[in-house]
């Protein structure tokens, strides 16, 4: 069984600060992939940032970053120069299994807010 | 076009009524899937189709129904539910269902649900 863990319900950041946005990880698949998504109010889920098990490198998108530590089993999002636009829930998934179909397993989700 | 278009985006409904809500994707994918969001919950996986083929059906009641009439469309068929079935119904669809780990999944708006 797969289990995603969000320790923090909301957090806080100032406009252009970097934020950190926790996310550990439990599977005993050996391949698995980890995802980040943004959800505004208005409900649509965002993809912002994939993170293969294997990937030696932390992936990279623009603003975002995956702080990838593989003992650990976790993968935190990292976002700098935070924007007003980036206030949403912010969701950690993983991607894994082994009944020869593979789905998504969210976090309970993190809700960021910037502040001007 | 990376959009999956979902329809109607609100909808209100009594408990005897018969409703649909409709899903589509022409990004190619053979994965399709419907969620169901509960207010400040993560996403919950309801169904999954893979090739118009039902996969997965995550235990949901009979009184939600889903049906995949081509690859590009997706639709939940809604009869007698309970309020507690109010919330936000997500689509979404990937490449496959498969053991991909880098399949990313996206989604649609949303419909928001009321059961009155």
């Amino acid at each position: 069984a797969q289990k995603i863990t969000q320790t923090q319900p909301g957090m806080f950041v100032q406009e252009k600060e970097a934020v950190t946005l926790d996310c550990t990880y439990d599977t005993s698949d050996p391949s698995y992939g980890l995802f980040w998504y943004k959800q505004p109010s208005s409900g649509e889920m965002i993809f912002l940032i994939y993170q293969g098990s294997y990937d030696q490198q932390n992936a990279t998108e623009g603003r975002y970053s995956l702080n990838f530590q593989k003992a650990r089993k976790s993968a935190n999002l990292v976002i700098s120069a935070s924007q007003l636009g980036d206030s949403a829930m912010y969701f950690c998934a993983m991607r894994g299994g082994n009944s020869g179909y593979s789905t998504l397993t969210f976090g309970k989700g993190t809700m960021l807010l910037v502040s001007p | 076009d990376t959009e999956v278009t979902q329809t109607p985006k609100h909808l209100v409904m009594g408990m005897t009524n018969k409703k649909s809500l409709k899903c589509e994707q022409h990004m190619g994918h053979r994965a399709m899937y419907w969620y169901k969001q509960k207010a400040k919950k993560p996403p919950e996986l309801m169904f999954v189709y893979s090739y118009e083929k039902l996969s997965i059906n995550e235990s949901v009641p009979s009184r939600f129904s889903p049906e995949c009439p081509n690859s590009s469309l997706l639709n939940l068929h809604l009869h007698a539910l309970q309020p507690e079935d109010s919330a936000l119904y997500l689509c979404a669809s990937s490449q496959d269902a498969g053991q991909n780990m880098n399949t990313e999944a996206f989604f649609g708006q949303g419909t928001r649900l009321t059961v009155v």
